[in-house]
């Protein structure tokens, strides 16, 4: 079965230095990948989104991802962090196979970003 | 643009007591969600809806009942809630068929059993 592992459930970090959030995956087959954001007291957003083609991905907020097969990885980074970064990030896998009309996904844990001024 | 609509975002019950979280989609998506988010664990599925007229169970559905009561709507039941169902609903609506594209959440309902 597909499982995602997100390492470190909170990362701190201060004001204008590199976010790094780590995702791995388990999977015979590079599935679909998304990475999502929760605002406090709110729904998830959608950051970005990797199927085919180009391995690295730029979503919003200037955030970015890299596919990595030879490390079943996709982390997430923003050069430089802002105070409104401060939130609870998702890393989801979903199988690039058919599977039956919806779209399953499976979430990682979370990693809860602080940022200090 | 409302996206996915949940209602109740509140709500706090006593063991044993019935209630329906309503959720509703205006994007035209045929596939609808019910997650529960628990602290460390990530979202975990409740039930699907893969297109209207269909439901299926997901991860976690003991305790749970759901119904599709059109494209737009998809309600979730607790029956007779425990205090192991406290825990934070989400809703969540997506195309069908495709799956690179991604699923659209609500903001969530709030649920605390006593």
């Amino acid at each position: 079965a597909q499982s995602v592992t997100q390492l470190g459930s909170h990362v701190s970090v201060s004001e204008g230095a590199l976010v790094l959030l780590r995702c791995n995956y388990s999977s015979s087959v590079p599935p679909y990948l998304f990475w999502y954001v929760q605002y406090p007291n709110q729904g998830l957003q959608l950051l970005l989104k990797y199927t085919t083609g180009a391995t690295l991905v730029k979503g919003i907020n200037g955030f970015e991802a890299e596919f990595k097969k030879s490390e079943t990885s996709f982390h997430l980074t923003k050069p430089s962090a802002h105070m409104s970064d401060a939130a609870e990030y998702f890393c989801a896998v979903s199988p690039t196979s058919f599977s039956g009309g919806y779209n399953k996904l499976i979430f990682g844990a979370g990693t809860r970003l602080a940022v200090h001024p | 643009n409302a996206g996915v609509t949940q209602t109740p975002k509140f709500q706090v019950l006593k063991t044993g007591q019935s209630m329906t979280l309503q959720c509703a989609q205006d994007m035209n998506h045929n596939s609808m969600y019910w997650y529960r988010q628990d602290p460390g664990m990530g979202l975990r599925l409740i039930y699907y809806s893969a297109s209207e007229g269909t439901t299926d169970k997901g991860e976690v559905p003991n305790g749970y009942n759901v119904s599709r009561l059109n494209k737009r709507e998809f309600s979730l039941r607790l029956e007779s809630a425990a205090p192991s169902q406290t825990s934070v609903y989400f809703c969540a609506s997506s195309t069908w068929g495709q799956d690179n594209q991604p699923q659209h959440f609500g903001d969530g309902t709030r649920l605390s059993i006593l």
